[in-house]
């Protein structure tokens, strides 16, 4: 039962331009939310994080947005650059409860920058 | 601060053999996870282990196992081994506050091949 997906496995966007990634969950009981970044036959590399109490952090060129009615948070590169070409996964966990602390993942999404 | 050491990086195995991986978690962080991360399953929750006690088990058989030493560094057994446990093997780490939303840094990885 995946209680984090990612629906788009794929995303090309132009250099200089918007990079949107989006993720969606189930568990009601999930408040804080994490991105990573992930290259081939490296390990996942913390990009930006979220609590529930806030909609909205921002960290240089990149911004997550938190829907907690709709279950949902997106990820924005402003602006996308080659080099962030890569796979994004998007993360949850749940701060009370019997799986305290233990990370949920969606499937990840490939991200590619062209100039 | 040197960040999450995993050894090895490689290994191939065979069907019916055993395979003890090793984590050496950041400086200072008391608790480390593992996940597997496969094609098929994506990244999966194995375990996780906080002053040498184990804390969350994932869905995984018996096969897989784990400790952790007095000096946070852990180590992850798979006993038996089968075709699929061939994956990625990561271990991330983190301090461990209250509440659970501290973000889990990841080692590189070690890829496990079982033929």
């Amino acid at each position: 039962d995946q209680q984090v997906k990612q629906n788009s496995p794929s995303l090309s966007v132009q250099e200089g331009r918007i990079s949107i990634l989006n993720c969606d969950y189930t568990n009601s009981m999930f408040d804080y939310f994490l991105w990573y970044k992930k290259y081939p036959a490296e390990g996942p590399t913390f990009l930006i994080s979220i609590s529930s109490i806030k909609d909205k952090n921002e960290d240089g060129r990149f911004t997550v947005f938190l829907n907690k009615s709709a279950k949902h948070l997106s990820l924005h590169i402003v602006p996308s650059q080659p080099g962030d070409s890569a796979v994004y996964f998007c993360a949850a966990s749940a701060g009370r409860g019997s799986t305290l602390g233990r990370l949920y993942f969606g499937r990840g999404t490939q991200l590619t920058v062209w100039p | 601060k040197a960040g999450v050491t995993q050894t090895p990086r490689y290994l191939i195995k065979t069907r019916g053999q055993q395979v003890t991986l090793s984590c050496s978690p950041i400086s200072g962080h008391r608790s480390v996870s593992w996940y597997q991360q496969t094609p098929g399953q994506g990244l999966q929750f194995l375990f996780e282990y906080f002053s040498e006690t184990q804390r969350n088990k994932g869905n995984f058989p018996g096969r897989f196992s784990g400790r952790q030493f007095s000096n946070s560094r852990s180590e992850m057994n798979v006993s038996t081994l089968e075709l699929g446990d061939s994956a990625l093997y990561l271990c991330a780490s983190r301090i461990l506050l209250a509440g659970g939303r501290e973000t889990q840094y990841f080692g590189p990885g070690t890829r496990l091949l079982v033929l």
